[in-house]
């Protein structure tokens, strides 16, 4: 099926680990980016990219790094994890074609930092 | 300071009431969001607007671009509409970059039978 594929669903890592959050929209859609929702603050940008090998920083970068080598694919790293960053994470792409700017989003990464 | 503020925060209604949710913003925008996210987290975009009014089903949004205002209406709500209604403007309106949203913290909706 069409759309956005996030993975884990689900995960829990230790204090100073790293991991990557995996994205993946199979819609040609040239722009793509990542959302942490915490409760009381609602969904904050973290990254986005505008096409392959593009990429910015949003609201709340700081932990997180962003690649975009592929349209396909942007993964989410944390390079050290810490429990400020236990959170829902949302990826979402969007296109401005064929007269349609909504955002299609995964069904999220719930990430867990002990 | 949140520049994209949403009203009521929570919101409980019984079956069949006409439902309004408020979103007010700061700067002026091109577009307006609304999205839907049901209690098991999937986000949906509901609609995107950047004048009038919008119709989807027993879905209405409206915007007034001089007040900086919209709202979302359910009309004849029903127990499935129970969910997380939230507003978003694109980032950059807010001095952020090209992509992106930012986003009310919301509005909770539960309808009961």
């Amino acid at each position: 099926n069409a759309g956005v594929t996030q993975t884990p669903k689900f995960q829990v890592l230790k204090t100073g680990q790293s991991m990557t959050l995996q994205c993946a929209q199979d819609m040609n859609h040239e722009y793509m980016s990542w959302y942490r929702q915490d409760p009381g603050m609602g969904l904050r940008l973290i990254h986005y990219s505008v096409g392959a090998g593009i990429t910015d920083q949003g609201e709340v970068p700081n932990g997180y790094n962003v690649s975009r080598s592929t349209t396909e694919d942007f993964p989410l790293r944390l390079l050290s994890a810490a429990p400020s960053q236990t959170s829902v994470y949302f990826c979402a792409s969007r296109t401005t074609h064929r007269g349609w700017y909504g955002y299609t989003f995964g069904s999220g990464t719930r990430l867990t930092v002990v | 300071k949140n520049e994209v503020e949403q009203s009521p925060q929570n919101l409980t209604a019984q079956e069949g009431e006409f439902i309004t949710i408020n979103c007010s913003y700061s700067v002026g925008i091109s577009a307006l969001h609304w999205l839907q996210q049901h209690p098991g987290g999937g986000i949906v975009s509901l609609f995107m607007l950047s004048s009038g009014k919008k119709k989807h089903g027993r879905l209405i949004a409206t915007i007034n671009i001089q007040e900086k205002h919209s709202s979302l209406h359910i009309t004849a709500s029903h127990p499935r509409d129970s969910a997380v209604y939230i507003c978003a403007v694109p980032h950059y309106l807010l001095g952020g970059g090209a992509d992106g949203l930012t986003f009310g913290k919301g509005t909770h909706l539960i309808i009961q039978p």
